[in-house]
This record gives structure tokens, C-alpha cells and sequence, in this order.
């Protein structure tokens, strides 16, 4: 079974520019969540879907908006970028809600995003 | 506010070397205790869930046990593959809440 894909893999961007990250989570899986990680702060909750609606959202500016689609693949969207959003963006599925049991989340790659 | 504290923040092992990473944490009634292991250039990947004092899960080389304060990976005779930042993760039990992450300890294991 193919595991959870993010695209681009890396990118490039400047300051004040948007960009649209996407992921592909495992086939059957019906939540997303979506995770910020630095050097410094770690790992990050961003938010997470199920079933097309944002379940929980962690404590971001609302520049950082996300969506899923009725086949569960989602996007993530930051606006105004600035040169702290620099980070690696992690993209987790699970077969089931947060907070249920068997709700193991599974990491695609990232997205290397660089603000220049 | 859930927290998460992992220590060492980095550990260098000898191949064969036994030894074990710590994770305290703070939740407000815990319902999971999750533990990943990310390579450089990765996403984790998804080791063990606790649930429960006195739980003990085991792979490999690794096992994880819980108490009601702390979880501990213990890594039994490591080999250099199991150099990786393993990471540690709670979840509270009430309502929808998200996995707060601890930041890591870096393990490299010298041949």
C-alpha cells in the first residue's frame, strides 16, 4: 500500500508570496492532520480534516489556512509568507478521527519550504 | 497546557551499548502516548502507542514502557541503523485534541 505523498518536495518562495502545499494521505485513511516542524519549536500541531471539515486547529496565525477534498487529499495554504514559516511541513494520515481508537497517524516526507 | 520533555537531547551509543531514552510529560488525563523515529530528511514513522501505566510494547530491539509521569524507549544491543531522532507524543483524552510532540533525542550508534 502506498504511504502518504507530499508535493512539492521542496520550494522556494519570498517574503510576503502564498503558497499551496498538498498531500495525498493512504488509501481508506479519511484523516489529515498537517504539523510545522523547526529546529527550535519541534513538531507543531497546524490542524486536522475528516471527512472534508477542520476538526481542530493549533495555535497559528489564520495565514495558515488548509482544506481536504471529498477523496481525503487536502492542501495547506500560507499567505503573506515571512522568513519564520521557513520549516519542514509534515502531512499525517490515520484511518479514523483523532482521539479514537486505532488512530495512529502515518508521516508522508514533507515539504522543505524556504523563505527567502 | 499539555507538555512534552524528552531527554538527552542527543545520545552516543556504542554498537551493542544498551541504554534508554526518557519522555515525561503533563496532559490533562492522558489517552495515548505515541512514540516515532524520523531519519534526516524524513517523515516519522510510526513506532509504538501506549495507553495505559504499566503498558509495555516491544520491536525489534526497542521497547516502550509507560508510567503514570513518563515513558521510556528502551534500545536493547542498538545497531548503527537505529541512528534516527526518536520522537515522543501525547494525546489528552478530552475531546478531538491533537498529539503534542516532545522535541527529540538524537541517537547516533557508533560501529
Amino acid at each position: 500500500k502506498a504511504g502518504v505523498t507530499q508535493t512539492p518536495r521542496y520550494l522556494i518562495k519570498t517574503r510576503g508570496q502564498q503558497v499551496t502545499l498538498s498531500c495525498s494521505p493512504i488509501s481508506g485513511h479519511r484523516s489529515v492532520s498537517w504539523y510545522q516542524q523547526t529546529p527550535g519549536q519541534g513538531l507543531q500541531f497546524l490542524f486536522e480534516y475528516f471527512s472534508e471539515t477542520q476538526r481542530n486547529k493549533g495555535n497559528f496565525p489564520g495565514r495558515f489556512s488548509g482544506r481536504q477534498f471529498s477523496n481525503s487529499r487536502s492542501e495547506m495554504n500560507v499567505s503573506t509568507l515571512e522568513l519564520g514559516d521557513s520549516a519542514l511541513y509534515l502531512c499525517a494520515s490515520s484511518l479514523i478521527k483523532l482521539g479514537l481508537a486505532g488512530d495512529e497517524q502515518y508521516f508522508g516526507p514533507g515539504t522543505r519550504l524556504t523563505v527567502t | 497546557e499539555d507538555q512534552v520533555t524528552q531527554s538527552p537531547e542527543a545520545l552516543r551509543l556504542q554498537e551493542g551499548e544498551s541504554s534508554s531514552l526518557n519522555c515525561s510529560y503533563t496532559v490533562s488525563g492522558l489517552r495515548g502516548l505515541f512514540w516515532y523515529r524520523q531519519d534526516p530528511g524524513k517523515g516519522p514513522e510510526f513506532l509504538f502507542t501506549l495507553y495505559s501505566a504499566g503498558e509495555e510494547k516491544e520491536k525489534e530491539r526497542l521497547k516502550a514502557t509507560l508510567t503514570k509521569k513518563e515513558s521510556f524507549l528502551h534500545i536493547t544491543a542498538p545497531k548503527p541503523e537505529d541512528s534516527a531522532t526518536y520522537l515522543c507524543a501525547v494525546q489528552a483524552r478530552s475531546g478531538n485534541t491533537p498529539l503534542v510532540f516532545g522535541k527529540g533525542t538524537r541517537l547516533s550508534v557508533i560501529a
